[in-house]
Formats: structure tokens, C-alpha cells, sequence
């Protein structure tokens, strides 16, 4: 049973244009989302994270937005750059659980010079 | 300060044999955790140690196991190797237990099993 789904496998985009990473989760004990960017051959990056008690939360270029009633999240990356091609994780977590995160599968995001 | 260093970073072992495994956290990080990742599988949570005791171990079989040492670092143990071990193990650290937005991870282990 898979608890974190990224169901965009891949995304190609224009740089400069908006980049929309979309991540649904099942499981409502879940509080906690995270989202990272992976380059072959290193481990995951953390980028942006956002509490189950908010609905947004923004660092620079990125933005993530909670859905909770619909249990959806996803990332917008503006304005998409070239260097943003990467493999890009959600993951999702219980607060008091430790520290032990279910990831989606990754979307592969190509932004296009 | 330096981060997450995973040891060694590629292993070729052969069907059945046994593998160690070792990450060395972020200095003051005493929180470690080891993740598998496979195409297939994606991302899978392994175990967490914390204050060398693992505090919580994801859905694998008993030939995977760890130990966590007084210094934090860690090390994960593979035995009797199979086909389908064969993935990037990642070791990620955190300052204390819960604390997972302060996950750092590191480059990985790529392990082979022919």
C-alpha cells in the first residue's frame, strides 16, 4: 500500500515558466511533508517542508501548498531554471514518530533552456 | 562542517555473502537513519537509531540490521545478499530524535550483488 504517490512519473518545462510537482498521501496520522531534490548518484536535498497546521509555505523560487481535506500537496517552483533538472521527492512524516519518512516514487522534472 | 559520509560508496558482493555498511553523521547530529532505494521501490525506510538504540525499523527481513555506536556513527549489516539488494543505501542524520526537518543525507552506498 502505498502511502506517498507522485503520480507524474515526468515533467518537462520552459525555463522561466512555473513548475508544478503535485504529491497525494493516504494516510491521515500524517503531519508533516517534505519535499527533496535528488541528482544521480547523491542522496536527496532537502528543499522546503511545510506542518500539517499550515496551508503554505514559501522559500524563495519555491512555494508548497497543503491540501489537507483532499490530502495534497504539491510544489511550485517559479521561474523554473535549468538547473532545477533533478528528481524530485515528497515525503511525509509523524511528528512524534521519529524521524522515519515515507516517500512518493519522484517526479523527474526537465526544465528546457 | 562537514556532512554525512558514507563509506564505502561502491560494493560488488557476490550472492550470499554479507555486507557492512557505514555513515558517519553531521558532528552533534546523534540521530541516524538508513533508507534503500531501488527503481523499483523507490525510497524505503530501513531503521533510525538514536542514542544507540533504534527507536523504529521499516518492513524488511531480518538480514538487514544496524547498530548505532556512542560516537552516533552507524553502521548497517546485509546478510546472506540477494538479486534484489541490490540498490543506493542512504544514511541520513538529524540533531535529535523527531527532528525530521533537519535531515541531512548522505551521497550513498551503490551496492551490487551478482
Amino acid at each position: 500500500d502505498q502511502q506517498v504517490k507522485q503520480n507524474s512519473p515526468s515533467l518537462s518545462v520552459q525555463e522561466g515558466r512555473i513548475s508544478i510537482l503535485n504529491c497525494d498521501y493516504t494516510n491521515s496520522m500524517f503531519d508533516y511533508f517534505l519535499w527533496y531534490k535528488k541528482y544521480p548518484a547523491e542522496g536527496p536535498t532537502f528543499l522546503i517542508s511545510i506542518s500539517s497546521i499550515k496551508d503554505k509555505n514559501e522559500d524563495g523560487r519555491f512555494t508548497v501548498f497543503l491540501n489537507k481535506s483532499a490530502k495534497h500537496l504539491s510544489l511550485h517552483i517559479v521561474p523554473s531554471q535549468p538547473g532545477d533538472s533533478a528528481v524530485y521527492f515528497c515525503a511525509a512524516s509523524v511528528h512524534n514518530a521519529g524521524n522515519m519518512l515515507t516517500f512518493g516514487g519522484g517526479t523527474r522534472l526537465m526544465v528546457k533552456p | 562542517k562537514a556532512g554525512v559520509t558514507q563509506t564505502p560508496r561502491y560494493l560488488i558482493k557476490t550472492r550470499g555473502q554479507q555486507v557492512t555498511l557505514s555513515c558517519s553523521p553531521i558532528s552533534g547530529h546523534r540521530s541516524v537513519s538508513w533508507y534503500q532505494q531501488t527503481p523499483g521501490q523507490g525510497l524505503q525506510f530501513l531503521f533510525e537509531y538514536f542514542s544507540e538504540t533504534q527507536r523504529n525499523k521499516g518492513n524488511f527481513p531480518g538480514r538487514f540490521s544496524g547498530r548505532q555506536f556512542s560516537n552516533s556513527r552507524s553502521e548497517m549489516n546485509v546478510s546472506t545478499l540477494e538479486l534484489g539488494d541490490s540498490a543506493l543505501y542512504l544514511c541520513a542524520s538529524s540533531l535529535e530524535y523527531g527532528d525530521g526537518y533537519g535531515y541531512t543525507f548522505g551521497s550513498g552506498t551503490r551496492l551490487t550483488v551478482v
